[in-house]
């Protein structure tokens, strides 16, 4: 079965401060890998895809084949930043796994 | 919101009763999901169709049904609920786009089971 991997249940940093959140994923295949963020008592909210390569909210992703990782990181965190964060891999029959989650703290 | 709706959007249940939640969407996508949502196990999927009539499990799938009678509509059922089964239900639907794993999410339901 594919996995993926979220080893930090909580990331607390100060404001200002840079904020990484690693991903390690089990997929065989040709991963198309997402970021989903959820705001307090939110649906979740595709944050990026590794496909378009684009820089959402200043988060970046960068796919490492090698180390079958997909870390998220932003240089400087906000406030609002503050939110519970899923990776998700690609699964056998069009789904898709997710990480258990990762919930970031802003402080002040 | 990939015009998805959840109903209802809160419930409180007694255990051994049946609860049936329903998804509805508007823009006609083929692939709809169902997670349950839990401290320290993220998103776990527990049914999914591929189409009307066409369902299959996921990795939680015991004690729980599903039904799809229309496009539109995706139906979850506790057939007699437990205290275990309190959680956060979404229901997601795949985007359109030629070969994307990419999901959209309903707001979430949130059952308790007293």
């Amino acid at each position: 079965a594919q996995r993926v991997t979220q080893p930090e249940k909580l990331l607390s940093v100060f404001k200002g401060a840079p904020v990484e959140l690693k991903c390690n994923y089990s997929y065989s295949g040709s991963p198309e890998l997402f970021w989903y963020v959820q705001y307090s008592r939110q649906r979740l909210q595709l944050l990026l895809r590794h496909i378009s390569r684009e820089s959402i909210k200043g988060f970046t992703a960068d796919l490492n084949k090698g180390e079958t990782s997909f870390h998220l990181k932003k240089p400087f965190a906000q406030e609002e930043d503050s939110a519970m964060y899923y990776c998700a891999s690609p699964a056998a029959g069009n789904k898709l796994t997710f990480g258990g989650g990762t919930r970031v703290l802003v402080k002040p | 919101d990939a015009g998805i709706t959840q109903s209802p959007r809160h419930k409180v249940t007694e255990t051994g009763t049946p609860v049936t939640l329903r998804c509805h969407q508007t823009e006609n996508h083929r692939y709809m999901y169902w997670y349950r949502q839990d401290p320290g196990h993220g998103l776990r999927l527990i049914h999914y169709s591929y189409g009307v009539k066409d369902t299959d499990k996921g990795e939680v799938s015991d004690g729980y049904s599903v039904s799809r009678s229309k496009t539109e509509d995706f139906l979850l059922t506790l057939e007699s609920a437990t205290s275990s089964q309190t959680s956060v239900y979404f229901c997601a639907i795949r985007s359109g786009e030629r070969s994307s794993y990419e999901q959209y999410f309903g707001p979430g339901t949130r059952l308790t089971v007293t």
